[in-house]
């Protein structure tokens, strides 16, 4: 039983394209993250949802827009890739808002050509 | 803002040895810390966490972390390793802003295990 899952796992695409990335966690969480993680290992969170409303969004272009059709869901759509755009990008859920540890999916790699 | 120094960012370890990573946080207000660790082409599992209480925590795999606030430190221990330990450790705080929860994360300490 997988808690939280990502699709793909790789991806690789041209600059320019568009693509989304899904997330699907399966413990009834009520809030759920993207995070990225650079080619040194450095996670950063990009934005969080709490029962489909965004409560955080950091620093990041707008070409990202995170969507989530219902709590169990939050997929991260990226339009015109560029090459920085290539990491490893980490979904992850907690039980709530609150100082919960977070639950981690096993990441989607992101390689912009 | 709160951050996070993890100053070894390489550990070579014989199976067997005992393992200590450190990790040191600055934050104003109470800290939430975690310790989770990364295998390779893996997520992030949690090993352990501190909120309040027994300042000395237990963790999955045997590892167990030590907070110390005197010294702004929340260090990872385990008192013999396995190869199978070899991986990628990561220490956060967690803080609340904005309505959410943010972790923030060191930038990871790599460890070898040698045979």
């Amino acid at each position: 039983d997988t808690a939280v899952s990502q699709t793909p796992k790789y991806l690789v695409t041209q600059m320019g394209n568009d693509k989304s990335i899904k997330c699907e966690q399966n413990l009834g969480h009520d809030t759920m993250y993207w995070y990225k993680q650079d080619s040194k290992k450095f996670l950063k969170i990009m934005f969080s949802y709490n029962n489909k409303e965004l409560i955080i969004n950091e620093t990041v272009p707008n070409r990202f827009s995170p969507k989530s059709p219902d709590k169990a869901h939050l997929n991260l759509h990226i339009n015109s890739l560029e090459l920085g755009d290539s990491a490893v990008y980490f979904c992850a859920s907690s039980q709530d808002r609150q100082y919960n540890e977070q639950f981690f999916g096993p990441g989607t790699r992101l390689t912009v050509l | 803002a709160q951050s996070v120094t993890q100053p070894d960012i390489h550990i070579t370890v014989s199976e067997g040895a005992s393992l200590e990573l450190r990790c040191n946080y600055s934050y104003g207000a109470t800290p939430y810390l975690f310790w989770y660790v990364q295998s390779p082409g893996q997520g992030l599992q949690l090993l352990l966490k501190y909120f309040s209480g027994d300042t000395l925590v237990q963790g999955i795999k045997g590892f167990e972390a030590e907070f110390k606030r005197s010294q702004s430190s929340f260090n990872l221990r385990k008192p013999s390793v396995h190869w199978s330990d070899a991986a990628e450790y990561f220490c956060a705080v967690g803080r609340f802003t904005g309505g959410g929860n943010k972790l923030t994360f060191g930038t990871g300490t790599q460890l070898k295990v040698e045979l």
